[in-house]
């Protein structure tokens, strides 16, 4: 059975600066993919970032990075020159079968002025 | 654009009614997916459908139906909703290519009484 565990329940985060949400994954599949998505608190659930288990480069999107360590299974995302849009719930997923998602508890993050 | 619509944000039902949440998708997608968010868990997959009148069980699929007459609607059915079904729940259609990326509606947060 695949499993996302997200450690962090909350991060605070200085304005402009970089921050890291840490994603673990466990998996028995060769071939897998790694999400990022955000969750403001009106609800909605924005994709971020993909990675894919065979991907050599680490994925980057604008100021969304995702750190993909495949030998400790993680996927952390880092976010760089952090902005108060930023404050949100963030959630790591991996896809199974069936393009199933499997997501973890997640991660509130709150960026202070 | 990707657009994944919900039939209501907010909804509030009493115990033992029978409860239909609507997604549409305008984009000839074949897969779509419920999931429910509660805090703490995550989200966590109800069911999920590949085509139509084609459905597959997730990981929580009791108390749950779905329907899924045309290809851009997925219909959600408590049919009879109890006080531990008050939760969010999202609705995604996936992207298929590389990624298979799913995209999510705004969410419909259900209330039981």
């Amino acid at each position: 059975a695949q499993k996302i565990t997200q450690t962090q329940p909350g991060m605070f985060v200085q304005e402009k600066e970089a921050v890291t949400l840490d994603c673990t994954y466990d998996t028995s599949d060769q071939s897998y993919g790694l999400f990022w998505y955000k969750q403001p608190s009106s609800g909605e659930m924005i994709f971020l970032i993909y990675q894919g288990s065979y991907d050599e480069q680490n994925a980057t999107e604008g100021r969304y990075s995702l750190n993909f360590q495949k030998a400790r299974k993680s996927a952390n995302l880092v976010i760089s020159a952090s902005q108060l849009g930023d404050s949100a719930m963030y959630f790591c997923a991996m896809r199974g079968y069936g393009n199933k998602l499997v997501f973890g508890a997640g991660t509130i993050l709150r960026v202070k002025s | 654009d990707v657009k994944v619509t919900q039939s209501s944000r907010y909804l509030v039902k009493r115990t033992g009614e029978k409860v239909f949440l609507e997604c549409v998708q305008d984009m000839d997608h074949e897969n779509m997916f419920w999931y429910r968010q509660d805090p703490g868990l995550g989200l966590r997959l109800i069911y999920f459908s590949y085509d139509v009148k084609m459905k597959e069980k997730g990981d929580i699929p009791e108390g749950y139906s779905v329907s899924r007459e045309k290809k851009e609607r997925f219909s959600l059915i408590l049919e009879s909703a109890s006080t531990n079904q008050t939760s969010m729940y999202l609705c995604a259609s996936l992207i298929p290519g590389v990624t298979d990326t799913q995209y999510f509606g705004p969410g419909t947060r259900l209330t039981v009484l």
